[in-house]
């Protein structure tokens, strides 16, 4: 059974202060690893796919990585405005077409 | 650009009662999908289709009905209503079957009383 596990369930930073979002997994044969971010109230919207390991990928103040068995999601120097819920997702090989696994998320506050 | 739409955006049922949530998309997607999404949990495959006609179960199915007529349109029937249905639901869609991103409606939050 695919299985993925987000840590911590929730992070409080101060705006500037850096860190990461672990993501680790247990699936058959990888796909793809995706990385959503989903504001209250809102559907989730999508930020990376991963594809093997080793593989990098930034978009502005993130910066998602994968190994064979955990993604990270790192954030340099956030700001409030990259507060929400961090979702990552897996989806196996032979999986349904659109099936993802996603993890609970973590629920990231950035304070002023 | 409309993506997916869900309507409605919030619905009471009382238990047993039937009802249909609405999804479309605008981009000419074959993949579509419904998931459910509940506190402390993840969220959680319902029902998904590759293309119009093409339905199959995910991780959650029972109680729940799909049908896929058109490419746009990929409506989430709940049969008889169970408190225990009372979620949010999130329908999605995507271009291609490896690992393409999938877009997300807007959600519909669905209290079942």
């Amino acid at each position: 059974e695919d299985q993925v596990t987000q840590s911590p369930e929730a992070l409080r930073l101060q705006e500037g202060e850096s860190s990461s979002l672990n993501c680790s997994y247990t699936v058959s044969g990888l796909r793809g690893l995706f990385w959503y971010r989903q504001d209250p109230g809102k559907g989730p919207e999508f930020l990376f796919t991963l594809y093997s390991a080793g593989e990098e990928k930034e978009k502005e103040r993130l910066k998602a990585t994968l190994t064979k068995k955990e993604s990270f999601l790192h954030i340099t120097a956030p700001k409030p405005e990259d507060s929400a819920t961090y979702l990552c997702a897996v989806q196996a090989e032979g999986g349904g077409a659109d099936g993802l696994t996603f993890g609970k998320g973590t629920h990231l506050i950035i304070q002023p | 650009n409309a993506g997916v739409t869900q309507t409605p955006k919030f619905q009471v049922l009382k238990t047993g009662q039937s009802m249909t949530l609405q999804c479309a998309q605008d981009m000419n997607h074959e993949y579509m999908s419904w998931y459910r999404q509940d506190p402390g949990m993840g969220l959680r495959l319902i029902h998904y289709s590759v293309g119009a006609g093409i339905t199959d179960q995910g991780e959650v199915p029972n109680g729940y009905n799909v049908s896929r007529s058109t490419t746009e349109d990929f409506p989430l029937r709940l049969l008889s209503a169970a408190p225990s249905q009372t979620s949010v639901y999130f329908c999605a869609s995507s271009y291609g079957d490896t690992g393409t991103e999938a877009f997300f409606g807007q959600g519909t939050r669905l209290t079942v009383v």
